[in-house]
């Protein structure tokens, strides 16, 4: 059974830093791409973040660009997301999500439960 | 960035009616399409994906359709636990982008 659970959500204040951790298992986790989805409350789903199996090639949203870091340790099935200089827009639950290959194209065929961020003084 | 409109925004429909949803992308982009279910509290779910293909798992009640860009995800019969907000999101180039979701309500 694939599962992926994230954690390190927490209370923090604005220009403060949360490192979030997923750790997954049920599947080889080397053989595929990772990202991290975040919800503001009231507000849809948006990507902040991708990193390739291999871990050498990350992807980000302009949002998070220069602030937040994606990394894997592929002996840890886990992927976290360094977030540094945290601002109130930041507040958010994070979904750890599983790249899926289909022809080509990807989607996201597993998720976790999230984890909660808030960024307030 | 390709951006992806949702429509219509939320809807009202009664159990066993038909739904259709519409995902319009700012671009083309082939069949780079997914779609996903999310209740609140929940992991989203992959419903759809590749702008077609039915998840394993996923009832047959949900179909996809569409490529270039203008997509449709349909429910054939609506049913009590199908009450929630649907996403399409694109695969084609990064920035990868949602729309803004469909929230589906009883009426």
């Amino acid at each position: 059974e694939v599962q992926l659970l994230e954690s390190g959500g927490g209370l923090v204040q604005p220009g403060g830093s949360l490192r979030l951790s997923c750790t997954v298992s049920g599947f080889t986790f080397t053989n595929f791409a990772m990202s991290w989805v975040r919800q503001a409350p009231g507000k849809g789903l948006e990507w902040v973040s991708a990193v390739a199996k291999s871990g050498t090639t990350t992807y980000y949203a302009d949002s998070v660009k220069g602030r937040f870091t994606i990394s894997r340790d592929n002996s840890k099935n886990t992927v976290y997301l360094q977030m540094n200089s945290l601002r109130a827009e930041d507040t958010a639950i994070y979904y750890c999500a599983k790249e899926g290959l289909f022809g080509g194209k990807s989607h996201f065929d597993y998720w976790g439960q999230g984890t909660l961020a808030t960024v307030s003084s | 960035d390709i951006q992806l409109t949702q429509s219509p925004s939320s809807l009202s429909a009664s159990v066993g009616d038909r739904v259709t949803i519409t995902c319009r992308a700012s671009q083309s982009m082939s069949r780079f399409l997914n779609w996903y279910q999310h209740k609140s509290g929940e992991a989203p779910k992959l419903l759809i994906y590749a702008a077609s293909n039915l998840q394993s798992g996923v009832p047959s009640r949900f179909s996809g359709s569409g490529s270039g860009t203008d997509f449709t995800l349909t429910i054939s019969s609506l049913q009590p636990e199908d009450f929630a907000t649907y996403y399409c999101q694109q695969s084609y180039s990064t920035p990868l982008t949602f729309g803004g979701g469909t929230r589906v309500e009883i009426k």
